[in-house]
């Protein structure tokens, strides 16, 4: 079934460890983006990829890397997680950067303590 | 500096209609979204909206004043799993996706 795949689904991590968020898309999208959700807020963009290749910082960036070797993978990585990064994370993909809409993975809820 | 307010949270009856609004102030705009998001799940698209006007798609319309900064999602007919939260995300001139806190929209019987 063709979609975007998050892994963990959850994830309790003590702080000051290193943690990889991975996410797949099998669409063939260029566009990935990594959004943190909290309650209250609004998703915030931490980092995106317009193309293979290329990305860039969103609204809240620092604490997070991303990478993007190939079209499908795209994961984001805590150097040194802190408490307030306690958050759930999704995934997203799109086709293109204009008025295409975004498809979600199911999120990973992270938990660090 | 950019912002989407829209309410915190909606009651409506089964059956019955409902509007939530949504205001935007981007820098640049290219097109308003709704999104719909069940309780631990993900987001999933429901409109989007370039040019003024009204966009039906079944039981959900959205309409769009580009000059007032103003959108609105309309759900007629409300069903029980229509209780969701409902998103709102405006599009900024870099193409990057601008998101409201969300909705709650509660059904009851």
């Amino acid at each position: 079934i063709a979609g975007i795949t998050q892994a963990p689904t959850s994830q309790i991590l003590a702080a000051g460890r290193r943690m990889t968020l991975r996410c797949t898309q099998d669409m063939r999208h260029n566009a990935m983006y990594w959004y943190r959700q909290d309650l209250g807020l609004g998703l915030r963009l931490i980092h995106y990829s317009n193309t293979a290749g290329t990305t860039g910082k969103g609204e809240v960036p620092d604490g997070y890397s991303v990478s993007r070797a190939n079209t499908d993978d795209f994961p984001l990585t805590l150097a040194s997680a802190v408490p307030s990064q306690t958050s759930v994370y999704f995934c997203a993909s799109s086709s293109g950067t204009g008025g295409t809409e975004a498809f979600f993975g199911q999120g990973t809820r992270l938990t660090v303590v | 500096g950019q912002n989407i307010d829209q309410p915190t949270e909606m009651t409506a009856t089964e059956g019955a209609i409902v509007q939530i609004n949504c205001t935007y102030q981007t820098s640049g705009f290219n097109g308003l979204f709704w999104y719909q998001q069940h309780a631990g799940e993900a987001p999933t698209f429901l409109s989007y909206n370039v040019l003024d006007g009204l966009e039906e798609k079944g039981r959900f319309s959205s309409f769009l004043s580009r000059s007032k900064g103003y959108s609105y999602l309309l759900l007629k007919e409300l069903q029980m799993k229509d209780s969701a939260s409902y998103l709102c995300a405006a599009m900024d001139s870099n193409y990057q996706l601008i998101w409201g806190a969300g909705t709650k929209l509660i059904i009851k019987p």
